[in-house]
């Protein structure tokens, strides 16, 4: 079955230092991921996606992740954090159920950024 | 750009009363979805739909069902609301079939349901 892992329900940054959100894979084949990103009172929106083409992946607002097969990691980073990236992050991991692309989502990482 | 609207952003029922949620998507995908979304939990597949009138159990079906009778709308209904389907509900819509590997699903700003 497939299941992902969100290390951290909670991580503080100050603005301008590196973002680390960690996230472990578990997938009995070639997994499709994804990091999603909730900011208060509105929809998840997609940060990037993997699919079996490059493993370092590129998203939007300079987010990327990398796709570590080894380790059954997909964290998520960012050289230097705006205030702006204060928001939840769902690492997801696709499923095929009866031939349809399912996801099962992490428990989320709130992101925190003081000045 | 994927619009997905859905009916109300705050909702506040009694117990026992027939709830609808409405979902909309404006970009001829196949596939519609419904998730809850509960802190530490993350979120949940209720009910998905892959056509008109076709639908299938998602992980936590007990205690709602769905209708999709146009391809763009999705409705969630509450049978008999009780106090525990509190809790911000989302829906999603994506391409579906032949897009493979790659289906994305797209979110609407979700719907904040209480039941008191």
């Amino acid at each position: 079955a497939q299941s992902v892992t969100q290390l951290d329900s909670h991580v503080s940054v100050s603005e301008g230092t590196p973002v680390l959100l960690r996230c472990n894979y578990s997938s009995s084949y070639s997994p499709s991921l994804f990091w999603y990103v909730q900011h208060p009172n509105k929809g998840l929106q997609l940060l990037l996606k993997y699919t079996s083409a490059a493993t370092l992946v590129k998203g939007i607002n300079g987010f990327e992740a990398e796709f570590k097969k080894s380790e059954t990691s997909f964290h998520l980073t960012k050289p230097s954090a705006h205030m702006s990236d204060a928001a939840e992050y769902f690492c997801v991991v696709s499923r095929v159920n009866t031939g349809f692309q399912k996801l099962v989502f992490g428990t989320g990482t709130r992101l925190l950024v003081s000045p | 750009d994927v619009k997905v609207t859905q009916s109300s952003r705050y909702l506040v029922k009694r117990t026992g009363e027939k709830v609808f949620l409405e979902c909309v998507q404006d970009m001829d995908h196949e596939n519609m979805f419904w998730y809850r979304q509960d802190p530490g939990l993350g979120l949940r597949l209720i009910y998905f739909s892959y056509d008109v009138k076709m639908k299938e159990k998602g992980d936590i079906p007990e205690g709602y069902s769905v209708s999709r009778e146009k391809k763009e709308r999705f409705s969630l209904i509450l049978e008999s609301a009780s106090t525990n389907q509190t809790s911000m509900y989302l829906c999603a819509s994506s391409l579906g079939l032949g897009s493979g590997r790659s289906d994305t699903q797209y979110f609407g700003p979700g719907t904040r349901l209480t039941v008191l």
